[in-house]
């Protein structure tokens, strides 16, 4: 089925410790996202890409980075995680604009950090 | 910071009922969409409004934008226990179209 694949789905850490969560789109959209979603609260951006080859900073970048490896990957690094990055993150794809029509979500990676 | 807001936070009907959540916004928007999250899955795409379109309906949903208030709303009809979730509302406004913001979602329950 067409869609956005997450991988982990769940993930400990500890503090200090580095990870990539990796996310893969067959869409054949052009844009990808990494959000975060805390407890009882709405999505916040961490990274975009808005085309192959080209990456930049969301709302809450710091302690995270990017690769946007081709069109169809967009992987999200945590080079030393802390307990503030304990949260739900979710990768999105969506279309160019003109013929955006929304986004299409990955059913998301937890992630707690100890 | 927060451009989409939905009220109410949380909402509790009867099955059969008819729900409407509503999100304001503050800045001039491309087009407006509303999703749905069942407990601990993904987001799903319901329905996008372009800035320059007033009402949109799909199958039980219904929603209105008016610009001039820098408002939305979602209605739901004849709502059933499957309807239960949270819905967010998330805003383009064109400087990167494409990249929207999200508000903190309606917590839908629909008691049968």
């Amino acid at each position: 089925n067409a869609g956005v694949t997450q991988t982990p789905k769940f993930q400990v850490l500890k503090t200090g410790q580095s990870m990539t969560l990796q996310c893969a789109q067959d869409m054949n959209h052009n844009s990808m996202y990494w959000y975060r979603q805390d407890p009882g609260m709405g999505l916040r951006l961490i990274y975009y890409s808005a085309s192959e080859g080209t990456t930049d900073k969301g709302e809450v970048p710091n302690g995270y980075n990017v690769s946007r490896l081709n069109k169809r990957e967009f992987s999200l690094r945590l080079e030393s995680a802390a307990p503030s990055q304990t949260s739900v993150y979710f990768c999105a794809s969506s279309a160019l604009p003109g013929q955006y029509s929304g986004y299409t979500f990955g059913s998301g990676t937890r992630l707690t950090v100890v | 910071s927060q451009q989409g807001e939905e009220d109410p936070q949380a909402l509790s009907i009867q099955e059969g009922e008819n729900a409407t959540m509503n999100c304001s916004y503050k800045t001039s928007i491309n087009n407006l969409q509303w999703y749905r999250q069942n407990s601990g899955r993904g987001l799903v795409h319901l329905i996008l409004i372009r800035s320059n379109e007033r009402e949109k309906h799909s199958g039980r949903l219904r929603v209105t934008l008016d610009t001039s208030k820098k408002s939305s709303s979602l209605l739901i009809t004849a709502s059933r226990a499957a309807d239960t979730a949270s819905y967010f509302c998330a805003t383009d406004a064109g400087t990167n179209a494409g990249k929207s913001t999200f508000g903190d979602g309606t917590t839908l329950t629909v008691k049968p």
